[in-house]
């Protein structure tokens, strides 16, 4: 069984439109984060929580919300999308801040 | 300047050679992470490993925090190992960011 569930695998949005993209863990695990990966760009962080509360971001625009509505939850909600936000998100987690982390098995957006 | 250097970019090896993989980190760091990323997207934690040398069957990975440095080999490689390997550092364990390097890509050929 997955123990890291990111819904859905493949979206594809409308330029201006808000999406949000989800995260579960079922780990048990106290840290969750989000990375994008661009087309020809590494991985790239862009927040991080800890018993839900915010610990990092590295995320420029305000646009990117992350939504923690339970420990093991951590969405990412997007608005006023542009063609620049098509990437792969990935949601990680791990046990704490500074342990392994395990990522989930991305979501694929695509801006048009 | 890149803080994750990860060479080669690019590898191809005939199936059961042995392959070296290098990570470097322009600064100091508390800890760092192999991956294995699947041809489809997917990413697998290959190891954790904070210093010293680990062993997980075929793969070996050592890193020497104080030289800033980590190394992943790969022994007698199979056609399935082919994908692209990540390495990541993490500077402060108080938020668990990961610097991921470019990633060096494999291709295992029969």
């Amino acid at each position: 069984d997955p123990k890291i569930i990111q819904k859905p695998k493949y979206l594809v949005a409308v330029t201006g439109s808000e999406k949000i993209l989800i995260c579960e863990q079922y780990l048990g695990h106290n840290a969750m984060y989000w990375y994008r990966q661009s087309a020809k760009k590494p991985l790239e962080f862009m927040f991080s929580y800890s018993y839900q509360k915010l610990m990092d971001n590295q995320t420029a625009s305000s646009r990117f919300q992350p939504q923690s509505s339970k420990k093991n939850h951590l969405d990412l909600q997007i608005t006023a999308l542009k063609p620049d936000d098509s990437a792969t998100y990935f949601c990680a987690s791990s046990q704490d801040p500074g342990n392994e982390q395990y990522f989930g098995p991305g979501t694929r957006l695509t801006v048009l | 300047g890149q803080q994750v250097q990860q060479s080669p970019a690019s590898l191809v090896l005939q199936e059961g050679e042995n392959a070296e993989l290098q990570c470097n980190f322009s600064t100091s760091l508390n800890s760092m992470q192999w991956f294995y990323q699947r041809p489809e997207g997917s990413l697998v934690s290959l190891f954790y490993n904070p210093s010293g040398t680990k062993q997980s069957g075929r793969l070996t990975s050592t890193t020497v925090i104080k030289e800033r440095r980590s190394s992943l080999h790969i022994s007698s490689s199979q056609i399935t190992d082919s994908g692209t390997y990540l390495c990541a550092m993490e500077r402060s364990s108080n938020t668990g960011k990961l610097t991921f390097g470019d990633g060096t890509v494999l291709t295992v050929k029969p």
